[in-house]
């Protein structure tokens, strides 16, 4: 079946300029995540959706960014005045919600292929 | 907090060698258990996965075992390919305020020569 998709797959834009990253998760899954991968720090969770709202917001590095995600389904990723710190590839992953109970194994997330994020 | 520490790269190979990428975890759970795979320009990709302990997970010639008493899950492969070429993340699951975390190492690159 269709995996994780993203759009656009590299988008270059000015400084100060504002971006929309698009992510469509597999069908029925009810979980959503973004992160960030940026050369030198790793995988950087941003953001968690369930269904369409959002109760861990706590990695978004600032108040430029924002998500959404209408439906159930697809989600956009909002960066507002963009700075070249944020030139980045931002990745999107979604999952069934099976685990519940606090310490136990967490469910498998399955990534997009990431949109490349470059910040002149 | 939960951690994952991953062997650091570029680990150099030929082309049939025996390939091992060495990962330990600390987290306060049960976790599961995750190797992703990145292959140049693309996203990640789940290569396999182990859900409890001594569960063994695998894909592709690719295996791991979910060793809670060392708190390991060790990639291993008898013969690499020079397509295995990529970074390879190990990363941790664990249900956190009600959804499940990932928790990711830093990856390690794979270079396999001809």
């Amino acid at each position: 079946g269709a995996g994780v998709s993203q759009s656009p797959s590299n988008k270059v834009t000015e400084k100060g300029k504002d971006v929309e990253l698009r992510c469509d998760p597999i069908s029925g899954h009810t979980a959503l995540y973004w992160y960030r991968q940026s050369l030198g720090q790793g995988l950087e969770f941003l953001i968690y959706f369930q269904g369409n709202s959002a109760p861990d917001k706590s990695g978004l590095p600032s108040d430029r960014f924002s998500a959404e995600r209408t439906g159930g389904s697809v989600s956009t990723l909002t960066i507002q005045r963009t700075q070249q710190e944020d030139s980045a590839v931002y990745l999107c992953a979604s999952s069934l919600v099976i685990g519940r109970q606090r310490g136990v194994g967490g469910d498998t997330q399955y990534f997009g292929p990431g949109t490349r994020l470059t910040v002149l | 907090g939960n951690s994952v520490t991953q062997m650091e790269g570029p680990v150099t190979l030929s082309e049939e060698a025996f390939l091992t990428i060495n990962c330990t975890y600390t987290a306060t759970g049960y976790p599961s258990l995750f190797w992703y795979v990145q292959y140049p320009g693309e996203g990640l990709q789940l290569l396999l996965k182990a859900t409890k302990a001594d569960d063994k997970g695998s894909n592709k010639g690719f295996e791991a075992t979910y060793r809670k008493e060392t708190t390991s899950f060790h990639l291993e492969k008898g013969s690499v390919q020079v397509s295995d070429s990529a970074v390879y993340f190990c990363a941790l699951s664990e249900v956190q305020r009600g959804y499940s975390t990932l928790t990711f190492g830093k990856g390690t690159m794979l270079l396999v020569s001809p």
